[in-house]
Protein backbone atom coordinates (compact mmCIF):
# COMPACT_ATOMS: atom_id res chain seq x y z
CA UNK A 1 0.00 0.00 0.00
CA UNK A 2 1.76 3.40 -1.00
CA UNK A 3 1.73 6.39 1.63
CA UNK A 4 -0.96 8.89 0.99
CA UNK A 5 0.83 12.08 -0.91
CA UNK A 6 0.89 14.95 0.44
CA UNK A 7 3.10 18.52 -0.02
CA UNK A 8 6.61 18.56 1.59
CA UNK A 9 5.98 21.49 2.78
CA UNK A 10 3.94 24.34 2.82
CA UNK A 11 4.10 28.01 4.54
CA UNK A 12 2.42 31.39 5.52
CA UNK A 13 2.32 34.60 7.68
CA UNK A 14 0.65 34.62 10.74
CA UNK A 15 -3.17 35.05 10.43
CA UNK A 16 -3.39 33.63 7.12
CA UNK A 17 -5.15 30.74 5.70
CA UNK A 18 -3.23 27.87 4.38
CA UNK A 19 -4.39 24.09 2.99
CA UNK A 20 -2.76 20.82 2.86
CA UNK A 21 -3.50 18.05 0.22
CA UNK A 22 -3.68 14.45 0.65
CA UNK A 23 -4.30 12.33 -2.02
CA UNK A 24 -4.84 8.83 -2.13
CA UNK A 25 -6.93 6.42 -4.63
CA UNK A 26 -10.83 4.69 -4.78
CA UNK A 27 -9.28 2.11 -2.28
CA UNK A 28 -8.24 4.39 0.79
CA UNK A 29 -8.99 8.60 0.73
CA UNK A 30 -12.14 8.49 -2.16
CA UNK A 31 -13.51 4.59 -0.61
CA UNK A 32 -14.30 5.84 2.90
CA UNK A 33 -15.02 8.64 4.81
CA UNK A 34 -12.62 7.71 7.81
CA UNK A 35 -9.95 10.52 7.06
CA UNK A 36 -7.93 11.94 9.78
CA UNK A 37 -5.23 14.84 10.28
CA UNK A 38 -2.65 14.70 13.30
CA UNK A 39 -0.47 17.45 14.39
CA UNK A 40 3.28 16.48 15.48
CA UNK A 41 6.00 18.62 17.14
CA UNK A 42 9.29 17.64 17.06
CA UNK A 43 9.71 14.73 19.81
CA UNK A 44 6.13 14.71 20.67
CA UNK A 45 3.78 12.45 19.58
CA UNK A 46 1.56 12.63 17.12
CA UNK A 47 -2.10 14.78 18.07
CA UNK A 48 -5.85 13.82 16.55
CA UNK A 49 -6.82 17.14 14.68
CA UNK A 50 -9.37 16.19 12.62
CA UNK A 51 -11.23 12.76 12.10
CA UNK A 52 -14.01 11.51 9.43
CA UNK A 53 -13.06 13.90 7.33
CA UNK A 54 -13.88 17.12 9.08
CA UNK A 55 -15.11 16.37 12.53
CA UNK A 56 -12.84 18.29 15.52
CA UNK A 57 -12.27 16.34 18.39
CA UNK A 58 -12.98 18.38 21.71
CA UNK A 59 -10.40 20.79 22.48
CA UNK A 60 -9.28 21.63 18.85
CA UNK A 61 -9.25 25.12 17.65
CA UNK A 62 -12.02 25.65 15.08
CA UNK A 63 -9.98 27.29 13.07
CA UNK A 64 -8.55 23.58 11.93
CA UNK A 65 -11.24 22.59 9.35
CA UNK A 66 -11.41 19.33 6.55
CA UNK A 67 -12.65 18.67 3.80
CA UNK A 68 -12.85 15.58 1.08
CA UNK A 69 -13.24 15.68 -2.66
CA UNK A 70 -13.07 12.53 -4.37
CA UNK A 71 -9.54 10.95 -4.02
CA UNK A 72 -8.23 14.35 -2.19
CA UNK A 73 -8.68 14.79 1.74
CA UNK A 74 -7.94 19.02 2.28
CA UNK A 75 -6.53 20.48 5.55
CA UNK A 76 -7.28 24.12 5.96
CA UNK A 77 -5.45 26.38 8.81
CA UNK A 78 -7.47 29.32 8.77
CA UNK A 79 -6.17 32.23 10.91
CA UNK A 80 -2.56 30.63 11.19
CA UNK A 81 -0.89 31.04 14.58
CA UNK A 82 2.92 30.60 15.89
CA UNK A 83 1.68 27.23 17.61
CA UNK A 84 0.87 25.88 14.49
CA UNK A 85 4.11 25.36 12.87
CA UNK A 86 4.55 21.53 12.76
CA UNK A 87 4.56 18.36 11.06
CA UNK A 88 0.85 17.53 9.59
CA UNK A 89 0.07 13.73 8.84
CA UNK A 90 -3.04 12.55 6.65
CA UNK A 91 -4.21 8.88 7.25
CA UNK A 92 -7.55 6.61 5.88
CA UNK A 93 -8.60 3.47 6.15
CA UNK A 94 -7.64 1.44 3.23
CA UNK A 95 -9.57 -1.86 1.65
CA UNK A 96 -5.94 -3.15 1.97
CA UNK A 97 -3.45 -2.50 4.59
CA UNK A 98 -6.15 -1.46 7.64
CA UNK A 99 -4.39 1.96 7.63
CA UNK A 100 -1.80 3.94 5.36
CA UNK A 101 -0.85 7.53 6.15
CA UNK A 102 0.12 10.47 4.57
CA UNK A 103 3.99 11.46 3.36
CA UNK A 104 4.17 14.23 5.89
CA UNK A 105 3.86 17.97 5.29
CA UNK A 106 5.69 20.59 7.31
CA UNK A 107 3.94 24.02 7.97
CA UNK A 108 6.10 27.17 8.80
CA UNK A 109 4.86 30.18 9.81
CA UNK A 110 7.17 32.92 8.23
CA UNK B 1 -7.40 10.68 31.27
CA UNK B 2 -6.90 8.77 29.04
CA UNK B 3 -2.95 7.36 29.20
CA UNK B 4 -0.71 5.10 27.04
CA UNK B 5 2.82 4.41 28.19
CA UNK B 6 5.21 2.68 26.07
CA UNK B 7 8.13 0.93 27.36
CA UNK B 8 10.95 -1.81 26.72
CA UNK B 9 12.38 0.50 23.81
CA UNK B 10 16.19 0.21 24.10
CA UNK B 11 19.41 -0.60 21.61
CA UNK B 12 19.56 -3.84 20.41
CA UNK B 13 21.88 -5.54 17.45
CA UNK B 14 20.50 -6.81 14.36
CA UNK B 15 18.78 -10.73 14.45
CA UNK B 16 18.17 -9.80 18.14
CA UNK B 17 14.98 -9.39 19.85
CA UNK B 18 12.95 -7.00 21.91
CA UNK B 19 9.12 -6.59 23.51
CA UNK B 20 7.65 -3.33 23.64
CA UNK B 21 4.82 -2.92 26.07
CA UNK B 22 2.32 -0.28 26.22
CA UNK B 23 -0.12 0.26 29.75
CA UNK B 24 -3.28 1.53 29.50
CA UNK B 25 -5.29 3.57 31.74
CA UNK B 26 -7.82 6.08 32.05
CA UNK B 27 -10.36 4.11 29.93
CA UNK B 28 -11.99 0.64 29.59
CA UNK B 29 -9.13 -0.91 27.38
CA UNK B 30 -10.95 -4.15 26.13
CA UNK B 31 -13.92 -1.98 24.27
CA UNK B 32 -10.62 -0.83 21.79
CA UNK B 33 -8.83 -2.40 18.92
CA UNK B 34 -5.32 -1.46 19.66
CA UNK B 35 -2.41 -0.65 17.23
CA UNK B 36 1.42 -0.04 16.87
CA UNK B 37 2.52 2.81 14.57
CA UNK B 38 6.58 3.74 14.31
CA UNK B 39 8.46 6.31 12.99
CA UNK B 40 11.95 6.17 11.80
CA UNK B 41 14.39 9.18 12.35
CA UNK B 42 13.08 12.02 10.75
CA UNK B 43 10.69 9.96 8.57
CA UNK B 44 6.77 9.47 8.43
CA UNK B 45 4.23 7.50 10.17
CA UNK B 46 3.98 3.45 9.14
CA UNK B 47 1.19 1.61 10.51
CA UNK B 48 2.96 -1.58 11.56
CA UNK B 49 -0.49 -4.26 13.35
CA UNK B 50 -3.45 -4.25 14.74
CA UNK B 51 -5.05 -6.28 17.71
CA UNK B 52 -8.84 -6.82 18.11
CA UNK B 53 -10.67 -6.05 21.39
CA UNK B 54 -10.26 -9.76 22.59
CA UNK B 55 -6.76 -10.35 20.98
CA UNK B 56 -7.98 -13.11 18.86
CA UNK B 57 -7.19 -11.45 15.68
CA UNK B 58 -4.27 -9.45 14.25
CA UNK B 59 -3.29 -7.74 11.39
CA UNK B 60 0.57 -6.61 10.25
CA UNK B 61 2.17 -4.57 7.76
CA UNK B 62 4.37 -6.82 4.98
CA UNK B 63 7.58 -5.69 6.38
CA UNK B 64 7.21 -7.17 9.69
CA UNK B 65 4.67 -10.39 9.13
CA UNK B 66 6.30 -13.38 10.53
CA UNK B 67 8.59 -11.37 12.74
CA UNK B 68 6.77 -9.28 14.62
CA UNK B 69 4.12 -10.26 17.01
CA UNK B 70 1.02 -8.30 18.71
CA UNK B 71 -0.58 -9.69 21.55
CA UNK B 72 -2.45 -8.07 24.78
CA UNK B 73 -3.29 -8.86 28.55
CA UNK B 74 -6.82 -7.43 29.19
CA UNK B 75 -6.89 -7.98 32.61
CA UNK B 76 -3.06 -5.84 33.09
CA UNK B 77 -4.48 -3.64 30.55
CA UNK B 78 -1.29 -4.04 28.54
CA UNK B 79 -0.41 -3.96 24.97
CA UNK B 80 2.56 -6.09 23.64
CA UNK B 81 4.37 -5.91 20.35
CA UNK B 82 7.40 -8.62 20.35
CA UNK B 83 9.77 -8.26 17.71
CA UNK B 84 12.38 -10.99 16.48
CA UNK B 85 15.15 -10.77 13.56
CA UNK B 86 14.82 -7.26 14.00
CA UNK B 87 16.89 -5.31 11.06
CA UNK B 88 18.52 -1.95 10.65
CA UNK B 89 15.42 -0.35 8.83
CA UNK B 90 13.25 -1.35 12.16
CA UNK B 91 14.96 1.29 13.57
CA UNK B 92 12.10 3.56 15.12
CA UNK B 93 9.95 5.43 17.37
CA UNK B 94 7.11 2.42 18.01
CA UNK B 95 3.94 4.48 18.77
CA UNK B 96 0.96 2.31 20.88
CA UNK B 97 -2.20 4.00 19.89
CA UNK B 98 -6.07 3.34 20.41
CA UNK B 99 -8.65 2.89 18.06
CA UNK B 100 -11.87 3.78 18.17
CA UNK B 101 -15.34 2.21 16.19
CA UNK B 102 -15.03 4.56 13.45
CA UNK B 103 -11.27 3.89 12.65
CA UNK B 104 -10.01 7.32 14.69
CA UNK B 105 -6.70 6.64 15.41
CA UNK B 106 -7.31 8.69 18.18
CA UNK B 107 -5.05 8.47 21.51
CA UNK B 108 -0.97 8.03 21.08
CA UNK B 109 1.62 6.92 23.43
CA UNK B 110 4.38 9.27 24.16
CA UNK B 111 6.43 6.43 21.99
CA UNK B 112 9.60 4.04 22.87
CA UNK B 113 12.58 4.13 20.89
CA UNK B 114 14.50 0.96 19.33
CA UNK B 115 17.44 1.03 18.00
CA UNK B 116 18.71 -1.85 15.89
CA UNK B 117 22.65 -1.57 15.31
CA UNK B 118 26.06 -3.22 15.99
Amino acid sequence: QSALTQPASVSGSPGQSITISCTGTSSDVGGYNFVSWYQQHPGKAPKLMIYEVSSRPSGVPDRFSGSKSGNTASLTISGLQAEDEADYYCNSYTSGTPYVFGTGTKVTVL
Amino acid sequence: EVQLVESGGGLVQPGGSLRLSCAASGFTFNNYWMHWVRQAPGKGLVWVSHINRDGSGANYADSVKGRFTISRDNAKNTLYLQMISLRAEDTAVYYCVRVTVTRVLDYWGQGALVTVAS
